[in-house]
C-alpha cells in the first residue's frame, strides 16, 4: 500500500506570492491533517479535513485554507506569502477521522522557502 | 502555555545507555502519541497511547492518566536511534495533534 504522498517536495516562491500544495493519503483513509514546522514554533497544527469538510482548524490566518476532495486528496492554499511562512508543511492521514485514537501517517513533507 | 511540554531538549548519550524523554499533558486526551523525527523531516508513528504501558523492541512508552504523564524509555540505545522524538497528543474534541517540542537525542558511539 502506497504511502503518504505529498508534492512537491521543495518550494521557493517569493513574498506576495500564493502556493498550493498537495497531499494524497493512503489509500481508504478518510482523514487528512496538515501541520507546520518551523524552528522556532515547532509542529503546529494548520487544519483536518475529513469527508471534505473541515473538521477542525488551528490558530492560523485566513491566508491559510485547505479542501478535500471526494477520493480524499487534500490541498492547502497559502496566499500572499511571508517571510515567516517559510517552513516544513506536513500532512498525515488515518483511516477514520471520527475515531481519534487513530494513528496517523505522515508524508515526507513539502519544504517551502519564501524568498 | 502549551498543551503538551516535553523534556530534555536535547539529550546526549553513550551507545549501551538507558534513555528516558517525558511528556506531560494539561488537556483531556483520547491518546497520546510518541513520533520519531528523522533529519530530512520524515516522522514515523512509534507510539499510541490511552493507558498503560506499550513495547516495541528496545522502545518502551508508558502513561499515567491520573498524572498526565508520559515516558518514552530506550533500552540499550544505540547511534541509529538518534533523532528528534516528539510527544503528541489528540484532544478528546477532535483529531489534530498538539505537539511537544521535541526532544533532540544523539546517540554516541
Amino acid at each position: 500500500k502506497a504511502g503518504v504522498t505529498q508534492t512537491p517536495r521543495y518550494l521557493i516562491k517569493t513574498r506576495g506570492q500564493q502556493v498550493t500544495l498537495s497531499c494524497s493519503p493512503i489509500s481508504g483513509h478518510r482523514s487528512v491533517s496538515w501541520y507546520q514546522q518551523t524552528p522556532g514554533q515547532g509542529l503546529q497544527f494548520l487544519f483536518e479535513y475529513f469527508s471534505e469538510t473541515q473538521r477542525n482548524k488551528g490558530n492560523f490566518p485566513g491566508r491559510f485554507s485547505g479542501r478535500q476532495f471526494s477520493n480524499s486528496r487534500s490541498e492547502m492554499n497559502v496566499s500572499t506569502l511571508e517571510l515567516g511562512d517559510s517552513a516544513l508543511y506536513l500532512c498525515a492521514s488515518s483511516w477514520a477521522g471520527g475515531e481519534a485514537k487513530n494513528i496517523q501517517y505522515f508524508g515526507a513533507g513539502t519544504r517551502l522557502s519564501v524568498l | 502555555k502549551n498543551e503538551v511540554e516535553q523534556s530534555p531538549q536535547n539529550l546526549t548519550a553513550q551507545e549501551g545507555e538507558f534513555i528516558t524523554i517525558n511528556c506531560s499533558y494539561s488537556v483531556g486526551i483520547s491518546a497520546l502519541h510518541w513520533l520519531q523525527q528523522h533529519p530530512g523531516g520524515g516522522i514515523v508513528s512509534l507510539f499510541m497511547l490511552s493507558s498503560g504501558k506499550k513495547k516495541h523492541g528496545r522502545l518502551i512508552a508508558t502513561i499515567n492518566i491520573q498524572e498526565k504523564h508520559s515516558s518514552l524509555h530506550i533500552t540499550a540505545s544505540h547511534p541509529r536511534d538518534s533523532a528528534v522524538y516528539i510527544c503528541a497528543a489528540t484532544p478528546n474534541t477532535g483529531n489534530q495533534f498538539y505537539f511537544g517540542t521535541g526532544t533532540s537525542l544523539t546517540v554516541i558511539p
